[in-house]
């Protein structure tokens, strides 16, 4: 795959449920971001994950997000307990090592939580 | 508490004829400043960047202007075509930070042939 996927592209979910994204950066990227677009808005950085250090959590919305990144590679952003406010566009993006260079983004996950 | 500001959420512009895209931020602490281009259904693309010890950057028809006084930048086309139709993002990032982006608001371009 030459560039970023997510997964699904759309979710629909009752409130209350739990929902999970995924991110599959590019090959060889050893930064990945999520951000978050809510109608009418920029993009809102969440959670940042650079090598193996401790990611960098400081824009998650509430203690119902969270994600984690396997192998250095594949991550996966959880919501729990869904609230109507929450549905957005989830977009992920990676880039080679951080600081600052390109990061290339995914199309995103549509959710909408009714 | 918005870092980067996009004042104007559209602009409508002639095919041939310059488009100025503004962006403004509050944070002093800001070390490098890029321009997103989106389109529907797709995730942002890189389109150019500039860091805080320039003033201006050039790649074919888009230009980027950073005034750090008035804390300001600006993403000139030209010319414009149809197919920079699109919304632009400015975003800014420290760079000890890791490179995480703050974004504006974004602004809708639309070129008219």
């Amino acid at each position: 795959g030459a560039g970023v996927s997510q997964s699904p592209s759309n979710k629909v979910t009752e409130k209350g449920k739990d929902v999970e994204l995924r991110c599959d950066p590019i090959s060889g990227h050893t930064a990945l971001y999520w951000y978050r677009q809510s109608l009418g808005q920029g993009l809102e950085f969440l959670i940042y994950f650079q090598g193996n250090s401790a990611p960098d959590k400081s824009g998650l919305p509430s203690d119902r997000f969270s994600a984690e990144r396997t192998g250095g590679s594949v991550s996966t952003l959880t919501i729990q307990r869904t609230q109507q406010e929450d549905s957005a566009v989830y977009l992920c993006a990676s880039s080679l090592a951080g600081v600052s260079d390109e990061q290339f983004f995914g199309p995103g996950t549509r959710l909408t939580v009714l | 508490d918005q870092q980067v500001k996009q004042n104007s959420p559209s602009l409508s512009v002639q095919e041939g004829r310059i488009s100025i895209l503004n962006c403004d931020y509050t944070n002093s602490m800001f070390d490098y400043f890029l321009w997103y281009k989106k389109y529907p259904a797709e995730g942002p693309t890189f389109l150019i960047s500039i860091s805080s010890i320039k003033d201006k950057n050039e790649d074919g028809r888009f230009t980027v202007f950073l005034n750090k006084s008035a804390k300001h930048l600006s993403l000139h086309i030209v010319p414009s075509q149809p197919g920079d139709s699109a919304v632009y993002f400015c975003a800014a990032s420290i760079y000890n930070q890791g490179g995480k982006l703050i974004f504006g608001q974004g602004t809708e371009l639309s070129v008219k042939p």
